[in-house]
Formats: structure tokens, sequence, C-alpha cells
């Protein structure tokens, strides 16, 4: 299994920061990399996939970048809307599998 | 609008077997895949396996292997996971989600509102 890590686990920041969180694979995912957003008692949302195509409706403040094993999601001027944990997952093979997230609080 | 709805919370006892269902809306069911994904209280996300609502193909983690089973009916639009044998670690919030490519070969689009699973005696 690929095994995914991120860091930080959490971090704090204020609205209108450059935050920037990095996901790493245990092996060569190519670019087959997503990036989710979680609230507090809802569904995971999709951010990111392909590593840095932005999914239709999410602002462009959310960009990804990265290939192979290292991958970052940096969102410019956070928002109060913003403040989630965010989850990094493969899909570049089965079984398919998530970081263990990133939780972005209000400092 | 895409929609997946899920089947409502259960409680469980050790031992028993639940099925959760996921009623899709606003797509062409058959052209996608359904993902479904669990996550314990206050934990990250598992993958648990894939089907096609094309032609009924499967792909399950091997951690649930024989005892989880995904199904589909195309003429409701709505997926199904059934899991059984549950014991207390079962206990999650279990998510549908669609593939964006009927094929298996893409990210997690849209997701159900997801189902709380208790299991507990």
């Amino acid at each position: 299994d690929i095994q995914m890590t991120q860091s930080p686990s959490s971090l704090s920041a204020s609205v209108g920061d450059r935050v920037t969180i990095t996901c790493r694979a245990s092996q060569s995912v190519t670019n087959y990399l997503n990036w989710y957003q979680q609230k507090p008692g809802k569904a995971p949302k999709l951010l990111i996939y392909a590593a840095s195509s932005l999914q239709s409706g999410v602002p462009s403040r959310f960009s990804g970048s990265g290939s192979g094993t290292d991958f970052t999601l940096t969102i410019n001027s956070l928002q109060p809307e913003d403040f989630a944990t965010y989850y990094c997952q493969q899909s570049y093979n089965t079984p398919r599998t998530f970081g263990p997230g990133t939780k972005v609080d209000i400092k | 609008q895409v929609q997946l709805v899920q089947s409502g919370a259960e409680l469980k006892r050790p031992g028993a077997s639940v099925k959760v269902s996921c009623k899709a809306a606003g797509y062409t069911f058959i052209n996608y895949g359904i993902n479904w994904v669990r996550q314990a209280p206050g934990q990250g996300l598992e993958w648990m396996g894939w089907i096609s609502a094309y032609n009924g193909n499967t792909k399950y983690s091997q951690n649930l292997q024989g005892r989880v089973t995904m199904t589909t009916d195309t003429s409701t639009s709505t997926a199904q996971m059934e899991l059984r044998s549950l014991g207390s670690d079962d206990t999650a919030i279990y998510y549908c989600a669609r593939d964006a490519t009927y094929d298996m070969s893409g990210h997690f689009d849209y997701w159900g509102q997801g189902t709380l699973v208790t299991v507990s005696s």
C-alpha cells in the first residue's frame, strides 16, 4: 500500500495569511494526487485533482503543485470559511489511501 | 445538480450486518463508479472499495475483504454497501463518493452526506 504523510498535522493562521500544506507519498504516484477539505460534521469536498487542477467552483486562492512523491497545497489569503481539515489522497493505485489530515485553525 | 443521498443512521449489535444505500441524482448513473469511504470518530478517512455502476465490477480494500459487498441497482440509480460481522471498530460515518471516471482512475468529485453506523451492545 502507498503510505501518505502530511505536514504539519495542524497549524494556526490568521485571515489573509498564505498557508502551505505538504503531502508526501511512500512511492511515486506521478500526478494522481488529490486534495480535499472537510469541515466538522460535513463530508469532504474535492478541491484539487491531478495534483494541480482546480475543481470547478473552488476559489482560485487554492492551488496545488508537485509530482512523483512530493506535493503542496497552498491557500493564498486565507478566508474565514477555509478553517477546516485538509486531506491528500492518492488515486494512482489501490487501495486508495489518504493522508492523516492537516487541521487549519484560527490563530 | 449532482446529488448523492444516503440512508439514515444505524445502530447495530456486534456480529450483525448493516446495509447503507446511496441514491444518485443529476447525472447518468452508469457513466461513473461509486467509492465507499469511512471515518471513525475523530479519525481520518479510510477507503473501503469501489464499484462500477456500468458493469458491477468491484475492488475492495483487503482490510475488509470477505466482510464487505458493494452492489448497484441501475433501475433506481442506487448503490449499496453491506458490511458483515460488525465490531466496535466499525463504528464510523460511512460515505459514498462518485468516482470522476467510469473506470476507477479518478478522484472523488461528489460525496454523500454520510451515514453514521454505531456498533454497540
